[in-house]
């Protein structure tokens, strides 16, 4: 089993629309969890942490379900702009970035 | 401040033939990492140094991949020979410390350089 799971995707969603992505992962010592976005052909950046709380960055939802091992990204409003891959990424524990395989959104005009 | 430097940016070579990599983290960051990434997959940790040590070099081929952080700055991945499934980019990132990467918001990852094998 891999250590985070994402579905890949494409998404295709009109601008305007609401969009959420679903990642698993499997170690329960996880202790950091974020989504990266990561443009065609550039390099992952940081999008936002998420906590155990949920948070909420403008039009961007995260939250974290550990008893299922689960983490979740919402895109309210989407723009043309937010077209991109979304890379699930778990820490677990004091070891470096793990990600999953990442979920292709294309936001269509 | 200067971002993560890589080069080069785009390679070719033929399998079997040999390919080095340079990396030059953010100045003041003692921990840096090699990824590769495979089209349509994330990237995949190859090897993490701490200043001039290796922290993780767990999935690290190493009968072919070698890397190495000698004074503690800039870093070298190396692939001898090279096989088709290496095509991929190799992404170089840098952080402070470990602590602070856990945390993710202090990572930050150079353009990265991409090698195709013929």
């Amino acid at each position: 089993r891999k250590e985070v799971e994402q579905d890949p995707g494409p998404f295709n969603v009109p601008e305007g629309a609401t969009v959420a992505f679903n990642c698993t992962y499997s170690n329960s010592a996880s202790q950091s969890f974020f989504w990266y976005r990561q443009d065609c052909r550039k390099e992952p950046k940081l999008l936002m942490s998420v906590y155990s709380s949920g948070n909420e960055d403008g039009r961007f939802t995260a939250q974290l379900n550990r008893a299922s091992q689960y983490i979740s990204l919402l895109i309210r409003d989407s723009k043309l702009s937010d077209s991109a891959t979304y890379l699930c990424v778990v820490n677990p524990g004091r070891r470096a970035l793990t990600f999953g395989s990442g979920t292709r959104l294309q936001v269509q005009p | 401040e200067a971002g993560v430097a890589q080069s080069p940016r785009y390679k070719i070579i033929e399998k079997r033939q040999s390919v080095a990599f340079w990396c030059n983290p953010i100045s003041g960051h003692a921990t840096l990492y090699w990824y590769q990434q495979i089209l349509g997959q994330g990237p995949k940790l190859l090897i993490q140094f701490q200043n001039n040590g290796v922290v993780d070099d767990s999935q690290l081929p190493k009968d072919r991949f070698s890397a190495e952080r000698l004074k503690g700055v800039d870093s070298t991945l190396k692939i001898q020979p090279a096989k088709l499934e290496d095509s991929a980019v190799y992404l170089c990132a840098s952080s402070r410390t470990v602590t602070e990467s856990s945390s993710g918001n202090t990572i930050y990852f150079g353009e990265g350089s991409w090698l195709t094998v013929v």
